[in-house]
C-alpha cells in the first residue's frame, strides 16, 4: 500500500514568515494530493490539491509543488498570519482512498 | 445546509462494551470513509464505501465493524471496546469519479475506560 512520510512535526514562525512543508510517498501509481487544514476541535477542511499531471499550484498565500520523479511534493505558506496555526496535514490518493501524513503542527508568533 | 455531520461529539465507554458512532451525510455522495486519529499517527483509514451495500477494509479495521444500508449513513461499530480503541473517529464522504476530494465531519472523540 501507500505510505505517505511529513515532515516536520511542528513549525513554529513568526507572522509574516513563510512556512514549509513537506511530504514524501512510496507509490509512484498515486495521483493526488491534497492539503487538509485542521483547526482545533473541527474536522479536516481541504485547503489546496495537486494532481500528477501538474507540478505546481497556487492559491493567494498557499501554494503547493510536487516531484513526480522523486515522489515528494510540499506545503509552500507565505506571509503567514495567527490564523494560519493548525494542524496540516498531506495526503496521496492510491487506489480509492487516501493515506495521510501524520501531520504538521504549525504556530504562527504574532 | 447539514452536509456531513457525527455523532455523538463524545462518547466514554467501558472496556467490553459495544458503542457505535453515527455518521450522516445529505450530499448524496457514493463514497464514504472512517478514519481515526492518534498523536503520531494521523488520520488512519479503518474502512470505507464506494456505495451502499458496498465496504472494503483499510489499514487499522481490527475490531471494528461498519454497514451502509442507506447511501447517507455509514455506522461505525465497535462490537467490544478495547482501551486502544481510544482516539478521536472522523468520517469523511466524497463523489464517485475523478474529484477526490474528501469532505470531513466534526469528529467524535471517544474514550474506553
Amino acid at each position: 500500500g501507500e505510505n505517505v512520510e511529513q515532515h516536520p512535526s511542528t513549525l513554529s514562525v513568526q507572522e509574516g514568515d513563510s512556512a514549509v512543508i513537506k511530504c514524501t510517498y512510496s507509490d509512484s501509481a498515486s495521483n493526488y494530493f491534497p492539503w487538509y487544514k485542521q483547526e482545533l476541535g473541527k474536522g479536516s477542511q481541504l485547503i489546496i490539491d495537486i494532481r500528477s499531471n501538474v507540478g505546481e499550484k497556487k492559491d493567494q498565500r498557499i501554494a503547493v509543488t510536487l516531484n513526480k520523479t522523486a515522489k515528494h511534493f510540499s506545503l509552500h505558506i507565505t506571509e503567514t498570519q495567527p490564523e494560519d496555526s493548525a494542524v496540516y496535514f498531506c495526503a496521496a490518493h492510491f487506489r480509492r482512498a487516501l493515506t495521510f501524513g501524520s501531520g504538521t503542527r504549525l504556530q504562527v508568533q504574532p | 445546509d447539514a452536509g456531513i455531520t457525527q455523532s455523538p461529539r463524545y462518547k466514554i465507554t467501558e472496556t467490553g462494551r459495544q458503542v457505535t458512532l453515527m455518521c450522516h451525510q445529505t450530499w448524496s455522495h457514493s463514497y464514504m470513509f472512517w478514519y481515526r486519529q492518534d498523536l503520531g499517527h494521523g488520520l488512519r483509514l479503518i474502512y470505507y464505501s464506494a456505495a451502499a451495500d458496498i465496504t472494503d477494509k483499510g489499514e487499522v479495521p481490527d475490531g471494528y465493524v461498519v454497514s451502509r444500508s442507506k447511501t447517507e449513513n455509514f455506522p461505525l461499530t465497535l462490537e467490544s471496546a478495547t482501551r486502544s480503541q481510544t482516539s478521536v473517529y472522523f468520517c469523511a464522504s466524497r463523489l464517485q469519479g475523478s474529484g477526490y476530494e474528501q469532505y470531513f465531519g466534526p469528529g467524535t472523540r471517544l474514550t474506553v475506560t
